[in-house]
């Protein structure tokens, strides 16, 4: 059983299309993220969410968006794709909790191609 | 959360230890040492954490200093399969959706027949 699956593995669309990404995290945690890994290998956080709040890193262009129709999906959406957006998107998530809180679990990544 | 410095890269046998170093000389009193892997085209892996204490898992071994200015992460029997990129990261122990996981460069490990 996977605990975070995303959907699709890989995505390839032409610019000013809109797409989206699944996420669905089966471990009851409370809060869901995600990351993009350009190809400069950088890991960047883009938003945080759970029931209470959601965090949007600052330098996330706001054509994407994060829908959660319940606490264990977080989709990812696309608006007006453009050739920079191609990298690989990780979606994870983690239990919110105390000092010494364990580690996110993260899925295995959405491969997307701007062409 | 206190920033890390890690080497770009390091070589390991395999069979051997592998001995990762991180520095981070500005860590806060209640900042956690974790330590993450991605193995190529995989999502990031938790590896393990702790705040002073030594902290041993199926995994891999946490050997913090004294004044935590510095920890070494050790895979006691380094296979082929541990070559990953490994990511040292401080920050305050609390999961929540304020408190975000951040990544910085980490250590491209190579382990070598």
């Amino acid at each position: 059983d996977t605990a975070v699956s995303q959907t699709p593995k890989y995505l390839v669309t032409q610019m000013g299309n809109d797409k989206s990404i699944k996420c669905e995290q089966n471990l009851g945690h409370d809060t869901m993220y995600w990351y993009k890994q350009d190809s400069k290998k950088f890991l960047k956080i883009m938003f945080s969410y759970n029931n209470k709040e959601l965090i949007i890193n600052e330098t996330v262009p706001n054509r994407f968006s994060p829908k959660s129709p319940d606490k264990a999906h977080l989709n990812l959406h696309i608006n007006s794709l453009e050739l920079g957006d191609s990298a690989v998107y990780f979606c994870a998530s983690s239990q919110d909790s105390g000092q010494g809180s364990y580690g996110y679990t993260f899925g295995s990544g959405t491969r997307l191609t701007v062409v | 959360d206190a920033k890390t410095t890690q080497p770009t890269s390091m070589d390991c046998a395999e069979g051997r230890a592998a001995n990762l170093p991180c520095n981070h000389s500005t860590i806060s009193g209640n900042e956690y040492v974790y330590w993450y892997r991605q193995i190529h085209s995989q999502g990031p892996q938790y590896i393990i954490h702790g705040l002073k204490n030594n902290e041993t898992n199926e995994m891999a071994s946490l050997i913090i200093t004294e004044d935590r200015k510095s920890s070494t992460l050790i895979l006691p029997h380094a296979t082929l399969r541990d070559t990953a990129v490994y990511y040292c990261i401080v920050r305050v122990g609390v999961n929540n959706a304020g408190n975000m996981l951040t990544f910085g460069g980490g250590t491209r490990l190579m382990v070598k027949p």
